[in-house]
């Protein structure tokens, strides 16, 4: 079986910076994915991580270690408006997608 | 380029009866993914469908099933609801090829099991 493991809540204070992290147990996959939910949206992608290392999307970066069953997602300059909802998923080599339970942060003034 | 639509938002039915959700992917997208979001369960793979054809299943009854037509759209249906099938039933469209990275989701259909 497949499971990512991620913290269920993380709060920070606007400006700041902010990890959030995801472990996973896979027999394989494609690479490492984030998406974005909002309080009643849709999830919407942030960024993807087929390779370890880094992955840098203006404020929003990615990584990924294989080696350690890891990955995280960085966010800087943090805004009132990322207070959401954040996923980690795989695609696995099984071809189905595998979510994480999601991460709410809340952002504060 | 318009997103993906669901049809409907909200739906409320009654336990034992049956209900059929829609999905438009977008322009070009043949794979259709659908899932079940809940507050306690988060967001669970039910199944995909690329070229009118099941790809993939999740661990999911057989009570739940799906369908996809030669223009990509998808449907997905319950039958005998139970209470607990009361959640927001996402689709999801990707492009062929792309094995894992962007998924892109449309706004959800809100299901209410009475």
């Amino acid at each position: 079986g497949q499971s990512l493991e991620q913290p269920s809540e993380v709060t920070a204070v606007e400006g700041a910076i902010v990890q959030i992290n995801c472990t996973y147990q896979t027999s394989g996959f494609y690479g490492l994915s984030w998406y974005q939910q909002h309080d009643g949206g849709a999830p919407t992608f942030l960024s993807y991580n087929a390779l370890d290392g880094l992955e840098e999307t203006g404020r929003f970066s990615s990584f990924l270690s294989r080696s350690d069953s890891y990955g995280y997602l960085l966010l800087q300059e943090l805004q009132m408006k990322d207070s959401a909802s954040y996923f980690c998923a795989v695609r696995n080599y099984g071809q189905n997608f595998v979510f994480g339970p999601g991460t709410r942060l809340s952002v504060l003034p | 380029k318009a997103g993906v639509t669901q049809t409907p938002r909200y739906l409320i039915k009654t336990r034992g009866q049956q209900v059929t959700l829609s999905c438009s992917p977008i322009s070009g997208h043949r794979s259709v993914s659908w899932y079940q979001q809940t507050p306690g369960q988060g967001l669970q793979f039910l199944f995909e469908y690329f070229s009118e054809t099941q790809r993939n299943k999740g661990n999911f009854p057989g009570r739940f099933s799906g369908r996809q037509f030669s223009n990509s759209r998808s449907e997905m249906n319950v039958s005998t609801l139970e209470l607990g099938d009361s959640a927001l039933y996402l689709c999801a469209s990707s492009l062929v090829g792309q094995e894992g990275n962007e998924q892109f989701f449309g706004p959800g259909t809100r299901l209410t099991v009475l």
